[in-house]
This record gives structure tokens, C-alpha cells and sequence, in this order.
């Protein structure tokens, strides 16, 4: 099963309006990690930002804000104002505890494309 | 500051060729992961080092694949004898246990081309 599901493979959206990116996340764990990066076609992946399973408020960064629906296993990027330069890969992670070893499991990504 | 360092940047190699690929962490981190990225798919942990350590190995196919972390720092993943499957980016990441997130940094990959 994927621990990991990202349902969107190709997202367009027109520049300075709000997107919101879809993941959703299997674990029997009570502790984990949900991340969100970025890769730009340059090819590294970009930290944007975390979420811990015991965090009670959504995270933000900036105008990144992750929408974090624990009961229904989801946690949802959400971009405000879209830029051109957000156009890239993003990849929904979750960190969890295997045999032990703290382990970061990818899904398979969304593509954005900003529109001017 | 500077952030994790790979070379090559590209590789292309007919295939039973051998390969190797560096990676030098951000200063400071002791934890560093090798990840294999397919066309079009998150990337999967291939092997993962605390210090010098190799404290998950267990995604990597042992019989061509090779990593060596000798002094807890820079690491090397080699392949040998590469195959035609084996094209894709291979990416290298560290990071911190003291850190709030533990979250990891990547380097910009290697792309692996076996012709």
C-alpha cells in the first residue's frame, strides 16, 4: 500500500491565485513528520515546510501553509499568491519510525505550472 | 554556508561500466542519505549513514551497489557493473539530529545515463 499518495500528477494554476496540492498519508504510528518540498528543474529538493503529528496548529511559512486534517490522514500544501518561480515538482514526505531508524518516505509528486 | 556538494553532475556510461558518485555534506551534519530518483517518481532511500555508520542498507541491491562513508563526511555510492535500469538521479542529503525538524538538505543529484 502507498504511504504516500499524491492524486494530482499535473496542477496549472494562473500566477497570484492560491493553489492547493493534495496529500494524503497511511501510518499506525502516533508519532511522525509530514514534509513538503520543492524541486525546480535544476533538480535539488527544497525544504518548505514541516509538520509534526502532535502539532495542534497548521504550520505556515510564509505563503506556504500546510492543511493538516489528522482524523482523515491529510496534509495539504497550500500556496497563496503563486509566483512564476513556483513552477517546479512538489513531493509530500512523511517521516516514520521503521525497525528503529527515523525513515522518509516520498510520494510521487505533483507538477505545478504557474501561468502568467 | 554551503550546502551538499555532488559531483559528477551528469554521467553517461555504456552499460558494465562502473561508476561513482560523490557527495559532501553541509559541515556539521552527521546523519547523510543516498537516494535513487526515477523519472517522474519521489526518490526512495537507498542507504543511509549515522557518522561512518551505515545504519539502514537495507534498499540497497548489494550485489553492484557499494557505499563507503570512511570518515564520517564526504561519502561515495559506486556501481558495478552498471545496467540500462539504472539510469536516473542519484541524490545525496544530510542533516542534523539537533535540528527542530531533523529535516534533510539535498545536493542537486547525479544523473545517471547507462547506454
Amino acid at each position: 500500500a502507498q504511504k504516500i499518495t499524491q492524486t494530482q500528477p499535473g496542477m496549472f494554476v494562473q500566477e497570484k491565485e492560491a493553489v492547493t496540492l493534495d496529500c494524503t498519508y497511511d501510518t499506525s504510528d502516533q508519532s511522525y513528520g509530514l514534509f513538503w518540498y520543492k524541486q525546480p528543474s535544476s533538480g535539488e529538493m527544497i525544504f518548505l515546510i514541516y509538520q509534526g503529528s502532535y502539532d495542534e496548529q497548521n504550520a505556515t511559512e510564509g505563503r506556504y501553509s500546510l492543511n493538516f486534517q489528522k482524523a482523515r490522514k491529510s496534509a495539504n500544501l497550500v500556496i497563496s499568491a503563486s509566483q512564476l518561480g513556483d513552477s517546479a515538482m512538489y513531493f509530500c514526505a512523511m517521516r516514520e519510525a521503521v525497525q528503529g531508524a527515523q525513515k522518509l518516505v516520498f510520494g510521487q509528486g505533483t507538477r505545478l505550472t504557474i501561468n502568467p | 554556508e554551503a550546502g551538499v556538494v555532488q559531483s559528477p553532475r551528469y554521467k553517461i556510461i555504456e552499460k558494465k561500466q562502473p561508476v561513482a558518485f560523490w557527495c559532501n555534506p553541509i559541515s556539521g551534519h552527521n546523519t547523510l542519505y543516498w537516494y535513487l530518483q526515477n523519472l517522474g517518481q519521489g526518490p526512495e532511500l537507498l542507504i543511509r549513514y549515522e557518522n561512518e555508520e551505515a545504519v539502514d542498507d537495507s534498499q540497497l541491491p548489494k550485489d553492484r551497489f557499494s557505499a563507503e562513508r570512511l570518515k564520517g563526511v564526504d561519502s561515495t555510492l559506486k556501481i558495478q557493473p552498471a545496467e540500462l535500469g539504472d539510469s536516473a538521479v542519484y541524490l545525496c542529503a544530510s542533516s542534523w539530529g539537533g535540528s527542530s525538524y531533523n529535516e534533510q538538505f539535498f545536493g542537486p543529484g547525479t544523473r545517471l545515463t547507462v547506454l
